[in-house]
């Protein structure tokens, strides 16, 4: 089986940097997304990780250890619009190249001003 | 149009009734799967589909079942709704890329 832990809620003040943590614990593993939903919305895609480091995109950026089954997104420059719910998933290998998803139970940050 | 669609949006439904969720999408992904969503729970998986013809039960699939007409659709029934069913239900597809694509969801209600 699989065990994703993260943070309940966070808040974090307008402007700022914020870093929401994730580890699991996973056999098979084959890589770490983050997806960002806002509330009563669908989740969307903000990033993958499979090989260990930090991945950037923008304001965003990701960091994975597999050896220490842990993973961090990291915001910058924090918006309102940033409020959401951010969800850590791990994938891992079924077996006959067949793999699935699992979701952690998902950060609430709050950005106040 | 979007690229995964749920019908319907909301749905408020008596106990004992049978309900069908509807899926369908344009990515032509063969990967399809129904996950429900409850407050402090997060997303977990009720049934998967990677062809047509290959159904699998996931964390959660006790009172429901699934039908995968085609590559595109993928329904999600209740037999006989129940009021801890009412949840937020999320289609999603899944390419040869990194993640999911998730349809808008479907706020179900059981009184």
């Amino acid at each position: 089986g699989q065990n994703i832990d993260q943070p309940t809620e966070m808040t974090a003040t307008e402007g700022a940097i914020v870093q929401i943590n994730c580890t699991y614990q996973t056999s098979g593993f084959n890589g770490l997304f983050w997806y960002q939903q806002h509330a009563g919305e669908a989740p969307t895609f903000l990033s993958y990780n499979v090989l260990d480091g930090l991945e950037e995109k923008g304001r965003f950026s990701s960091f994975l250890s597999r050896s220490k089954g842990y993973s961090y997104l990291l915001l910058k420059e924090l918006q309102m619009k940033d409020s959401a719910s951010y969800l850590c998933a791990v994938r891992a290998l079924l077996g006959a190249g067949s793999y699935q998803l699992t979701f952690g139970k998902g950060t609430k940050l709050s950005v106040i001003p | 149009d979007a690229d995964v669609t749920q019908t319907p949006r909301n749905r408020i439904t008596k106990t004992g009734k049978r309900i069908m969720l509807e899926c369908s999408q344009t990515k032509g992904h063969d990967r399809m799967y129904w996950y429900r969503q409850d407050p402090g729970l997060g997303l977990r998986l009720i049934y998967y589909s990677f062809d047509v013809k290959d159904i699998n039960k996931g964390e959660i699939s006790d009172g429901y079942s699934v039908s995968r007409q085609a590559q595109a659709k993928f329904s999600l029934s209740l037999e006989s709704a129940i009021p801890n069913q009412t949840a937020l239900y999320f289609c999603a597809t899944q390419g040869q890329d990194y993640g999911y694509t998730f349809g808008s969801g479907t706020r179900l209600t059981v009184v």
